[in-house]
């Protein structure tokens, strides 16, 4: 079973351009999420899909950043435009689950995009 | 969310047993405790969950007192392989669907 995939593992953009990181979850997972660690913090909920839909976004910093999961499968976060402070490691994560998280669930996360705003 | 106080970082040898304790004195009836693994420049992975007692699986054991105000992740005769940050989360699905992580603890397994 292929685990989660992430691309690009590494982007390096120039502050006001625009990214779009990919995310390829388990065959199957109907939950995907979105983390981050900016440099010396802690990981980060930033967003959680159940297959198409947006069930809880409330840690998405500013409007600046955009997720989307058409069709419930892949999901792409794009940011535009970047900021240096949006620099870190981008997670994707998913699960089987059947809407809400379980606490006996497992999360499925992927190897993250390490981005860079100069 | 219920907090979690960890150790920043531990030290320890191969072939040794490595005890991390996780403190979660705000735990909530419903809270679950749950521990993940993360590799340099990997995303964390799932290592165990508990509730209480005690827990095992291939890879750790999960030691959780009655009070349930702390737990103890044990990981039996490490290897190089085992240096990683560890992370210790509590929660219920009740308070919404983030994973909410703390500082974690470096662990170093040196030869």
């Amino acid at each position: 079973e292929a685990g989660v995939t992430q691309f690009p593992s590494h982007s390096v953009i120039e502050k006001g351009q625009t990214v779009t990181l990919r995310c390829d979850p388990i065959s199957g997972h109907d939950n995907l999420y979105w983390y981050r660690r900016v440099m010396g913090k802690e990981i980060k909920f930033l967003l959680h899909f159940v297959k198409e839909s947006k069930q809880d976004e409330s840690g998405m910093p500013n409007n600046r950043f955009l997720a989307e999961r058409t069709g419930g499968t892949y999901s792409t976060l794009k940011v535009q435009p970047a900021e240096l402070e949006d620099s870190g490691v981008y997670f994707c994560a998913s699960s089987r689950g059947q809407g809400r998280q379980s606490t006996n669930e497992k999360l499925f996360f992927g190897s993250g995009t390490q981005l860079s705003v100069l | 969310l219920a907090k979690t106080t960890q150790p920043i970082s531990m030290d320890s040898y191969e072939g040794q047993e490595v005890n991390i304790t996780c403190s979660h004195n705000n735990i909530a009836t419903n809270d679950y405790i749950t521990w993940y693994q993360q590799f340099p420049s990997q995303g964390p992975r799932f290592i165990i969950q508990g509730y209480k007692t005690k827990v095992t699986n291939e890879v750790a054991s999960l030691f959780i007192p009655a009070d349930r105000k702390s737990s103890t992740l044990s990981l039996p005769r490490v290897s190089l392989s085992d240096t990683a940050v560890y992370y210790c989360l509590v929660g219920t699905k009740a308070a919404g669907n983030k994973l909410t992580f703390g500082g974690g603890t470096r662990v170093l397994v040196k030869p």
